[in-house]
């Protein structure tokens, strides 16, 4: 099955700083998305990027499909971007399912 | 509008108990999911229905675990004999399907400790 690797595994950011978190997958995918889990464990939705690059506030996203992989950017950190931030990706299945794979995730701690 | 709804958010249960999880989808999406979330590890899926039928159960861990949804909208997972090892959080998510836009949008989740 696809693989999902994430990095870095962690990191800890003074508030203020920007930060770049990666995902690599081992074979093409149908969709991708990313992810913030707080720390009531609710995922929020942060982007559905499949390919290209969209920006929403201070995160902005990039997938390049062809070369598999896809960058979150966070700029200027605050202390509630603090939690755990999913990559998952729902690779070519024929119309079977449409499931997620989810990759082990970065964990951010923003300081004040 | 209302997201993802999971009741009951936290459930403790006795080894060997059985156990009944609900998940309300978004009104009108095609599409619900449930994945399995260990401590510290991301959510692995355990299955997928489309409507009522369910497409895919390649990820349900052992034949204690059962999944049905059999009007199209409100689903419950149910775990037979709970052993400690099913001591997890309990994704559910719902997508739109039919529209070019597949994004699965994920409940509160309910917490499963098994004593």
């Amino acid at each position: 099955g696809i693989q999902v690797e994430q990095s870095p595994p962690d990191l800890i950011l003074q508030e203020g700083a920007n930060s770049t978190l990666r995902c690599n997958f081992s074979d093409s995918v149908n969709n991708l998305q990313w992810f913030h889990q707080n720390p009531w464990g609710q995922l929020i939705n942060l982007f559905y990027i499949p390919s290209g690059t969209k920006q929403n506030g201070r995160l902005s996203a990039t997938t390049v499909a062809t070369e598999r992989y896809s960058l979150l950017y966070i700029s200027s950190s605050q202390t509630t971007d603090s939690g755990v931030y999913f990559c998952a990706v729902e690779g070519n299945y024929g119309g079977a399912t449409n499931k997620l794979i989810f990759g082990t995730g970065t964990l951010l701690a923003v300081q004040p | 509008g209302a997201g993802v709804s999971q009741s009951p958010r936290y459930k403790v249960a006795k080894r060997g108990q059985d156990v009944a999880l609900r998940c309300d989808p978004i009104s009108g999406h095609v599409s619900l999911f449930w994945y399995q979330q260990a401590l510290g590890q991301g959510p692995e899926f355990l299955t997928y229905f489309q409507n009522e039928a369910q497409l895919d159960k390649s990820g349900l861990p052992s034949d204690r675990f059962f999944a049905e949804r059999p009007e199209g909208s409100v689903s419950t997972l149910k775990i037979q004999r709970t052993q400690q090892e099913d001591s997890a959080v309990y994704l559910c998510a719902s997508s739109h399907r039919g529209l070019a836009n597949n994004e699965q949008f994920f409940g509160p989740g309910t917490r499963l400790t098994v004593l």
